[in-house]
């Protein structure tokens, strides 16, 4: 198995552009994660799905975030407009809906909005 | 609102010895307390788990020792090695919440 992919790795983007990340989770799993690091705050969970649907979104900082799951296999995060606070590394995770205390991240995406 | 708190933030060991990572939790609904290793460029990797019905759980030279009444956890690297090198969260969830609760993580290096 490939594991949960991520893209891009990196991501460089002046503020007040459209950023948009890729998550590709384990093939199988049914519940996927958002979350970003930072040295501040560490990681926070930004919002979660089962089974394709949103579930909590509580963690997304502003209506500048969105998050879509349109099928199994895939989802994105989006920033609109990006400013250069939300630089950060975004991680991607996925798990069974029975075992989400076994989470499975992505490498992770480094986004530095200038 | 910091629900797990980590320390220390970083550590040095020399090979061999034994490396303590403690966590403390307010909310007693938590119901597992995992370790995730995380390696420079990658995401965080699940190491060790532990439930509140026990108060050790040992995976080769990985334990984590687990205060339900103290409300706090631990992990120990038994013969700590220089590949051991990396930041370690710990992280808690409650029950029935899918919400993953991480320590602020702390920098593990040990020198060869």
């Amino acid at each position: 198995d490939a594991g949960v992919i991520q893209s891009p790795r990196h991501e460089v983007t002046e503020m007040g552009q459209e950023v948009t990340l890729r998550c590709k989770p384990i093939s199988g799993h049914n519940s996927l994660f958002w979350y970003r690091q930072t040295m501040m705050r560490g990681l926070e969970l930004l919002i979660y799905f089962n089974n394709n649907v949103p579930i909590d979104d509580s963690g997304m900082p502003e209506d500048r975030f969105s998050a879509k799951m349109p099928n199994a296999s895939f989802s994105t995060l989006k920033i609109q407009p990006s400013e250069p606070r939300d630089s950060a590394v975004y991680f991607c995770a996925s798990s069974l809906m029975r075992e989400t205390e076994k989470l499975f991240f992505g490498s992770g995406t480094q986004l530095s909005v200038l | 609102q910091q629900q797990v708190k980590q320390s220390p933030q970083s550590l040095i060991v020399q090979k061999g010895g034994i490396s303590i990572i403690n966590c403390a939790y307010e909310n007693t609904a938590f119901d597992y307390f995992p370790w995730y290793q995380q390696f420079p460029g990658k995401g965080p990797a699940l190491l060790i788990a532990i439930r509140p019905d026990v108060s050790e759980k040992k995976e080769g030279r990985f334990t984590i020792s687990f205060n339900k009444s103290a409300k706090q956890f631990s992990l120990h690297i038994m013969d700590s090695q220089p590949g051991d090198s990396a930041t370690y969260f710990c992280a808690a969830r409650r029950i029935g919440n899918n919400d993953m609760r991480f320590g602020a993580g702390t920098r593990l290096t040990v020198k060869p």
